[in-house]
């Protein structure tokens, strides 16, 4: 099946600091790419959605000069939290669907678990 | 305005019972329907999903059923192992425009031996 790798799996880092996270579609070409943000016990929060070699859409609220999504390739994604402050930090999911649209679901990553000393 | 409405917020079962979680949207354009399992720590992982076309899904103990005109669909795990354990989110979206998934609030679901 369709398989979505996310890294790194956790990562601690000092505020004021950058932060880069990647999303790799293994055995599909990845046309879609979302990014989402989950606090404990909540739901997932739709951040941006990314489609191949354009920029990336923000949901309302969030900032994109923070929050900087590349979709350069067709099987990588990535998402860069600038300039991170401990408000920051959240488990952050990608998920994918490939050229043949949702035929075969949402691929999700297993997460990044961010935070911000 | 939140599109998926789930319930309950969680749900405690016996093993070898039926776990039933609901859901309720309001957008009539919604064509895609799954279900996410997630554990502590992991992304969510495809349960099984459905299409509007069809009242009624199964794949082994899971099973989902749509009522189109309700504007309701909902999951049912028979057989309720404490392996099930876990925090289940319904969803939906669009053909049109960019696929996005528009999830519900999550069910934690504990099965007790």
């Amino acid at each position: 099946g369709a398989v979505v790798s996310q890294h790194p799996s956790r990562v601690i880092c000092k505020s004021g600091t950058s932060v880069k996270i990647e999303c790799r579609s293994l055995d599909f070409q990845a046309t879609t790419m979302f990014w989402y943000r989950q606090f404990p016990k909540q739901s997932l929060m739709l951040m941006a959605t990314s489609n191949e070699g354009s920029k990336a859409t923000y949901e309302q609220g969030v900032e994109k000069d923070k929050f900087l999504i590349n979709h350069a390739s067709l099987t990588l994604s990535t998402l860069t939290v600038t300039s991170a402050h401990p408000e920051d930090s959240s488990f952050y999911i990608c998920s994918a669907i490939g050229d043949r649209g949702r035929a075969y679901g949402y691929t999700f990553g297993s997460g990044t678990r961010l935070t911000v000393v | 305005q939140q599109q998926v409405k789930q319930s309950p917020q969680s749900l405690i079962v016996q093993k070898g019972g039926i776990s039933i979680i609901n859901c309720a949207y309001e957008n009539t354009a919604f064509d895609y329907f799954p279900w996410y399992q997630q554990f502590p720590g992991k992304g969510p992982a495809l349960l099984i999903a459905i299409r509007p076309d069809v009242s009624e899904k199964k794949e082994g103990r899971f099973t989902i059923s749509f009522n189109k005109s309700a504007k309701q669909f909902s999951l049912h795990i028979m057989d309720s192992q404490p392996g099930d354990s876990a925090t289940y989110f319904c969803a939906a979206s669009k053909g049109a425009g960019s696929y996005q998934l528009t999830f519900g609030k999550g069910t934690k679901l504990s099965v007790i031996p």
